[in-house]
This record gives C-alpha cells, structure tokens and sequence, in this order.
C-alpha cells in the first residue's frame, strides 16, 4: 500500500526555521511534491522534488533522498503568514496523481 | 496564463439529494483533470482523474461519479447524497506529471 508520513503539528518562533520531514512508502515514484494550505483554502505549490538533493527557492527549501524515501520542507526567517498546513504528496506514475500525507499543522507565534 | 475556476463555494444539501459540481479550466489544452476530497483534519484523497474528454478513472469506490464532456470541463456528481460524502471538494489540473494545480474548492455540508 501507500504510506505518507509526516508530523501532526509543529510549532515555532517568529523569525526562526523549521523543518517538517516526510517519509513515504509508494508503490511507483514520479516526484514529490509540496503543497501549503491555509485554513479553509486550497493548496497553493511551494515545491517540487524529483531528483536526489535541495532545491532552493527564496525562504523555502526542499531536500529529497530517494533511497531513504525522505523528504524535508525547510522555512526560513519564519513570517506570522507561514502558519499554515504544509502537505507533503507524492506522484507515484505519469499521470500527475498525488498521493498526499495528512499535512503538518505549523503554528508561528510571535 | 492558467486558471481554474470552480463553483459554488460552499453548499449545503440534504442526505438523499442530487449533486453536481463544476470545474473549468482556462489557458491550456487538454489538461489532465482531478477531483480530491480532503474530510475534517485529514490529506487530500483522489477520488478521479481524466487524462482526456470522455475518459474517466475512478480511485476509491464511492457514492460519486465524475464526467468531462468537454476538454476543460469536470463535473462531479451524484444522484444521492449521502452524511459520508461532507468534505471539502477540490478539483486541479496538470499539465502532465508535473505539479497539479487546484481550485478554490468546495466545502459540502451533507445535512
């Protein structure tokens, strides 16, 4: 079957870096990818990885090891707007069809 | 430029009714088309893809159906609703295996 992991919830400070990890477990790999979601918004794209290694992209950052099946989203400089659900999803053909973890609640406070 | 334009908002509708939902698609051509749904606290769950007019594949048995009877439009529907079918709908499209992008979605309220 499919396995999507990632933390429930993690908090952090205004102005500091966090990292949410994902593990997956699929059946096929065509890329993972990272998705932010506000309450009560659809997901915007952050990010997408398809080979081994970091992808910059301004505060953001994505690193992926697929041997490992381990993926990270890293924020920097971490602004009270970053509070949000960031979705880690995996393609597992050529379709475009993601199979998504549960999401990573990430609460910035002042 | 791309956009993707789904309605309505939000709805609320009683166990047993009809449903459809609409999804169009502008800026592209045969894009590849999906419907997820994403229930309270949970990931997003595909529920069908299209990769074309008329072609429709279905990812989890269900009380829904889907159709495209044109290149950039996808309807989800259903002829009887039920408690089990609340949850936030969000159709997206792709330009192949690449990064899916989604509409503003739409919350149902199966009463």
């Amino acid at each position: 079957g499919q396995n999507i992991d990632q933390p429930t919830e993690m908090t952090a400070t205004e102005g500091a870096i966090v990292q949410i990890n994902c593990t997956y477990q699929t059946s096929g790999f065509n890329g993972l990818f990272w998705y932010q979601q506000h309450a009560g918004e659809a997901p915007t794209f952050l990010s997408y990885n398809v080979l081994d290694g970091l992808e910059e992209k301004g505060r953001f950052s994505s690193f992926l090891s697929r041997s490992k099946g381990y993926s990270y989203l890293l924020l920097k400089e971490l602004q009270m707007k970053d509070s949000a659900s960031y979705l880690c999803a995996v393609s597992t053909d050529s379709w475009g069809k993601l199979q998504f973890g549960a999401g990573t609640q990430v609460v910035v406070t002042p | 430029s791309q956009t993707i334009h789904q309605w309505p908002a939000t709805l609320v509708q009683p166990v047993g009714s009809p449903l459809s939902l609409e999804c169009t698609v502008e800026g592209t051509s045969n894009p590849n088309l999906y419907w997820y749904r994403q229930a309270a606290g949970r990931g997003l769950q595909l529920l069908f893809y299209s990769v074309g007019i008329g072609q429709i594949s279905s990812e989890v048995p269900q009380n829904l159906s889907a159709s495209r009877p044109q290149d950039r439009q996808f309807i989800l529907s259903s002829k009887k609703l039920l408690l089990s079918d609340s949850g936030f709908y969000l159709c997206a499209w792709s330009p192949g295996s690449t990064e899916a992008f989604f509409g503003q979605g739409t919350r149902l309220t199966v009463v």
